[in-house]
């Protein structure tokens, strides 16, 4: 069965560090994308970025162009999102969402991670 | 980057009413266009690939239509479980992006 499992909840203060995780079961690398996706509170998805699980490559929506670094470690199959000073702005939950090769839908979804910004 | 335009934001309906949401894109991106289901608390769940192709396990109440820059999705006979949100998102070019959601609410 393939499962995104993320990491739980956080709690952090503007300026701080925070990776959270992604990791993809059920499923070998070789031919699949995981995205991340961001839903404020009350709001839209916005898709902020995508990365090959075989070979790294990235790509960003320019809005987070700059503002995250999203990685991975294949042999484990996890993804990360990275960001390096929160804002209060970044308080949302993050998704991860699996897509394949030709990185069309987006068919397996994580369970989010709350990610909560406040001083 | 291409802007998706749903309409309507918001719908009341009722039990067994046909519905239709639709999303505009700022440029044509043939069938490269997805429909997603978001329950409250839950991810988004994909319903609808390449604006017309059918999900396995999705109810066959759940149609799409559409191509270029016009798109539709349509329930045909609403069940309450369906009165929750819809986004419709492209895969044409990169970035990708969705819609801004239509929430469907019981009357």
């Amino acid at each position: 069965e393939v499962q995104l499992v993320q990491s739980g909840a956080e709690v952090k203060k503007p300026g701080e560090s925070l990776k959270i995780s992604c990791k993809g079961l059920g499923f070998t690398s070789t031919a699949y994308w995981i995205g991340w996706v961001r839903q404020m509170p009350g709001q839209g998805l916005e898709w902020m970025g995508i990365i090959s699980l075989r070979d790294s490559d990235t790509r960003y929506s320019p809005t987070f162009q700059g503002q995250v670094t999203i990685s991975v470690d294949k042999s484990i199959n996890t993804a990360y999102l990275q960001w390096n000073g929160l804002k209060a702005s970044d308080t949302a939950i993050y998704y991860c969402a699996r897509t394949g090769r030709f990185v069309t839908t987006f068919d397996y979804w994580g369970q989010g991670t709350l990610v909560t910004v406040s001083s | 980057e291409i802007v998706l335009t749903q309409s309507p934001d918001f719908q009341s309906v009722t039990p067994k009413e046909r519905v239709s949401i639709t999303c505009r894109a700022s440029q044509s991106i043939g069938s490269s266009l997805h429909w997603y289901q978001q329950k409250p608390g839950q991810p988004p769940k994909l319903i609808m690939k390449s604006a017309s192709q059918s999900i396995s396990g999705v109810p066959s109440r759940f149609s799409g239509s559409g191509s270029g820059t016009d798109f539709t999705l349509t329930i045909n006979g609403l069940e309450a479980e369906d009165a929750v949100v819809y986004f419709c998102h492209q895969s044409s070019r990169l970035p990708h992006s969705f819609g801004q959601g239509t929430k469907l609410e019981i009357k």
